[in-house]
Formats: structure tokens, C-alpha cells, sequence
């Protein structure tokens, strides 16, 4: 039973180019959650995804970011016209229901995202 | 606005200690806490996660602690190894899907 894959592991952009970062949940799970970690900072969220549906994107920068969970296929965070403080590591995490907080989230290795 | 904090930022030990990490959060409100291990440039392992209604979890040489009405959470990590050496994340989730996360203490067991 594969855990959360995310690919690429590592992604080198140049300013201006766009990133796209994948994510496939566990099998059964259906909720999706993408934090970023910044050099020296602790994680942070970003959005929460259900299929098809956008839960929760209160961490999402306002501008450049946008992300999908569509019916079919892997979650997907988009990243516009990348600046060099779009550097960090981007985690996915997945869980098997949401509502009422009581589920575990499982994390995947991540995506290591240099910007030049 | 939950806020949590884990003190100190890093910490080195002697091999064979008993350590006990901190965390603290802001808002007792909170559905359950994670504790996750992070190795360089990896991803997040997690470790233990204590429901809002437990008041500890155990697992091999891990036990953590939980006291929401104090805001607080222990990581007691018994005989300590170099192989325990890595970032310490405390994370809790609360009305929302999201977890909030400590920044971390980076913990080196020499041998």
C-alpha cells in the first residue's frame, strides 16, 4: 500500500516560469492538504482539497498559486510566474475522511523547489 | 489565531539520555496533536498523534503527553540514540482540516 507520492522531488525554475507540483494521495484517501515549508520557518498551510472541490484555501497566497484535486488523476498546486521567495519545500499530505479533526494526515516527501 | 511553540529550538545530548521535548499551543480548542520526526531535506515521519480526549500516547521508546487544558504537550524519548537524531515537529488541528505547526527542535544524540 503506496503512501503519498509527490513528484517531482525536486524542481529547479527560473524567475518567471511556472512550477507544477503533483500529489498522489494514499489509496482510499480522498482528502488533500498542501503546506510549505520556507528556509528556517516551520510549516505552513495552504489548502485543503476534496475531489473536485476547494475546502479551505486560507493559506494561499493571494496572487500565482492555485491548486486542483480534479475526479481523475493527481492533485496538482500551480505555481505562476515563480519569484526567487517561492523557494521552499512544498508538502503534500493526504486523509482518509475530514470533519471533526479525528483523522490522521500522511505526508509525502515533498517537492524541493529552487527558484534561480 | 492558534499559535504553537516548541522550546528549545535545538538541543544536544550525550548518547543514552531520557529527553523530554515541549510544545505548547495557544488555544485549548484543539480535535488532536501530532508529533512528526523530520530527517534533513525529507519529508515528515509522523510519530505519535493523541486524540483530544487521550492524555498520553505510547510507542516503543516514544511517549507523548497531552494537557489541553494548559495548552501543553510532552515528547518523552527514552535512551536516547544517535539514530533519534532529527527535527521534532509538534503540529495540532483544530475547528479546521489545517494543522498548525510548531517550527520545530533539531535534536542531535552524539554517540
Amino acid at each position: 500500500n503506496a503512501g503519498v507520492m509527490q513528484n517531482p522531488r525536486h524542481l529547479v525554475r527560473r524567475r518567471g516560469q511556472e512550477a507544477r507540483l503533483r500529489c498522489s494521495p494514499m489509496k482510499g484517501h480522498s482528502h488533500v492538504y498542501w503546506y510549505r515549508q520556507l528556509p528556517e520557518e516551520g510549516l505552513k498551510f495552504m489548502v485543503y482539497l476534496q475531489k473536485e472541490n476547494i475546502i479551505d484555501e486560507s493559506g494561499m497566497p493571494k496572487e500565482r498559486f492555485s491548486a486542483e484535486f480534479p475526479k481523475e488523476g493527481p492533485s496538482i498546486l500551480r505555481i505562476q510566474q515563480v519569484v526567487r521567495g517561492d523557494s521552499a519545500a512544498y508538502f503534500c499530505a493526504s486523509s482518509g475522511t475530514g470533519g471533526g479533526g479525528y483523522n490522521e494526515q500522511f505526508f509525502g516527501p515533498g517537492t524541493r523547489l529552487t527558484v534561480l | 489565531k492558534q499559535e504553537v511553540t516548541q522550546i528549545p529550538a535545538a538541543l544536544s545530548v550525550p548518547e543514552g539520555e531520557n529527553l523530554v521535548l515541549n510544545c505548547s499551543f495557544t488555544d485549548s480548542a484543539i480535535y488532536n496533536l501530532q508529533w512528526f520526526r523530520q530527517d534533513p531535506g525529507k519529508g515528515l515521519t509522523s510519530l505519535l498523534l493523541i486524540q483530544s480526549s487521550q492524555r498520553e500516547q505510547t510507542s516503543g521508546r516514544l511517549n507523548a503527553s497531552l494537557d489541553k487544558s494548559s495548552g501543553r504537550s510532552t515528547l518523552y524519548i527514552a535512551a536516547s540514540q544517535p539514530g533519534d537524531s532529527a527535527t521534532y515537529l509538534c503540529a495540532v488541528r483544530g475547528g479546521s482540516e489545517k494543522l498548525v505547526f510548531g517550527k520545530g527542535m533539531k535534536l542531535t544524540v552524539n554517540p
